[in-house]
């Protein structure tokens, strides 16, 4: 069956500090790995996405880190904030179907 | 340049119901997927809408249907609803060739009494 497991369920970093989520996937079929950020009530807004032909993208304080040998990738954030308090989702998808497969999410609260 | 639009915000149905959800898409693009996410849980794939024809589905019964008009916005329908169908229904679009790259809207947030 087609997962994308995610952890932790949920983190806490102090302001300055760096967040760390991963996520690992089954299905080597898999070519296409977004991350979303989600604010209470709103729904998700694309941050970054990373394709298997990479080991690591860069935009601003967010990075993803992939290794495709341990079907695992991860999001870093440098430098983490208050406002960057929300709720992060990994996902996958095959062959540009638009089909994402999302992993569970994390609660990451950035305190002051 | 308006992003994804969805109505309504919420929307309150009692068991057995029908329920029309509405989506338009992000300007300039054709391609519309829906998904539903449950308190505290990752969206799940319901299915996805080009060309006015269902091109992909999730695992989702068939009391779930949808319908795409000619300026590319969608309906979500949902039949029969039952308790568990309370959730968050969220719309997300994207251009034909880049469909893994979509935008979400803001949802809406249904829940079955």
């Amino acid at each position: 069956q087609q997962q994308v497991k995610q952890s932790p369920q949920s983190l806490i970093v102090q302001k300055g500090g760096i967040s760390i989520i991963n996520c690992a996937y089954e299905n080597t079929a898999f070519d296409y790995f977004p991350w979303y950020q989600q604010f209470p009530g709103k729904g998700p807004a694309l941050l970054i996405a990373i394709r298997p032909d990479v080991s690591e993208k860069k935009e601003g304080r967010f990075t993803i880190s992939f290794n495709k040998s341990a079907k695992q990738f991860s999001l870093h954030i440098m430098d983490s904030q208050p406002g960057d308090s929300a709720t992060y989702f990994c996902a996958a998808s095959t062959g540009n179907t638009g089909k994402l497969i999302f992993g569970q999410g994390t609660t990451l609260q950035v305190k002051p | 340049d308006a992003g994804v639009t969805q109505s309504p915000t919420h929307l309150i149905k009692t068991r057995g119901q029908q329920v029309t959800l509405r989506c338009s898409p992000k300007s300039g693009h054709d391609t519309v997927s829906w998904y539903q996410q449950a308190l505290g849980q990752g969206p799940q794939f319901i299915f996805q809408y080009y060309e006015e024809e269902e091109r992909q589905r999730g695992n989702f019964p068939d009391r779930f249907s949808g319908h795409q008009f000619p300026n590319y916005s969608s309906e979500l329908n949902v039949n029969a609803l039952l308790l568990g169908d309370s959730a968050l229904y969220l719309c997300a679009s994207s251009r034909a060739g880049t469909t893994d790259t979509q935008y979400f809207g803001p949802g809406t947030r249904l829940t079955v009494l």
